[in-house]
């Protein structure tokens, strides 16, 4: 019983493609996040999204959009990808609203772009 | 392949013994912390959370010290096992417009038999 699945597992795609990574958590939780690991293994938090509100890191390029089809669903749309977007995606959920209490990650999505 | 994350400051402990993971987090007005496990190849996975109205916490095998003058959160664990070897983060949250949430760049601990 995955509680935070993600597919794809891997993604290599070529510069300014669009793609998407899908994630479902079945934990009922109300809040999920999406974050994205460098190569330098820094974390940083890119969306946490609720059933009503969208918090958006003002760091993140508007290229990269969340979709969230209902409340087990976020989705990590790309459009225009770079070199610079590959990482490690990982998505996650929490129960509380306010990114306080434990969050629990998805396994991570590896994205390569050539 | 998994040559990222060489360059993290490393901690080499001896099965059995205690180990303590330091870091220094950026803002006054954070007021929660975490600390996550990372493994290889996998996601972070949450070990301990504090509330800055608290200086320590404890939970199995680990305790988390929060020192708000300094601004130091460390993570020890007891009787240090070869699981227990991952990177480690810390986080930090506050509020600032809406919640805020940082991580720390991660220490990779390293059991040695």
């Amino acid at each position: 019983d995955t509680a935070v699945s993600q597919t794809p597992k891997y993604l290599v795609t070529q510069m300014g493609n669009d793609k998407s990574i899908k994630c479902e958590q079945n934990l009922g939780h109300d809040t999920m996040y999406w974050y994205k690991q460098d190569s330098k293994k820094f974390l940083k938090i890119m969306f946490s999204y609720n059933n009503k509100e969208l918090i958006i890191n003002e760091t993140v390029p508007n290229r990269f959009s969340p979709k969230s089809p209902d409340k087990a669903h976020l989705n990590l749309h790309i459009n225009s990808l770079e070199l610079g977007d590959s990482a490690v995606y990982f998505c996650a959920s929490s129960q509380a609203t306010s990114h306080r209490g434990e969050q629990y990650f998805g396994p991570g999505t590896r994205l390569t772009v050539t | 392949g998994e040559s990222v994350g060489l360059h993290l400051p490393t901690l080499s402990v001896q099965e059995g013994d205690n180990s303590i993971i330091n870091c220094a987090y950026s803002n006054s007005a954070s007021d929660y912390f975490i600390w996550y496990k990372q493994e290889s190849g996998k996601g972070p996975q949450f070990i301990i959370d504090i509330r800055s109205n608290m200086d320590k916490r404890q939970g199995q095998r680990v305790t988390v010290l929060l020192n708000k003058t300094v601004k130091h959160l460390s993570l020890q664990i007891a009787a240090t096992q070869p699981g227990d070897s991952a990177v480690y983060f810390c986080a930090e949250s506050f509020v600032s417009g809406t919640y805020k949430y940082i991580f720390g760049t991660g220490t990779r601990l390293k059991v040695l038999a």
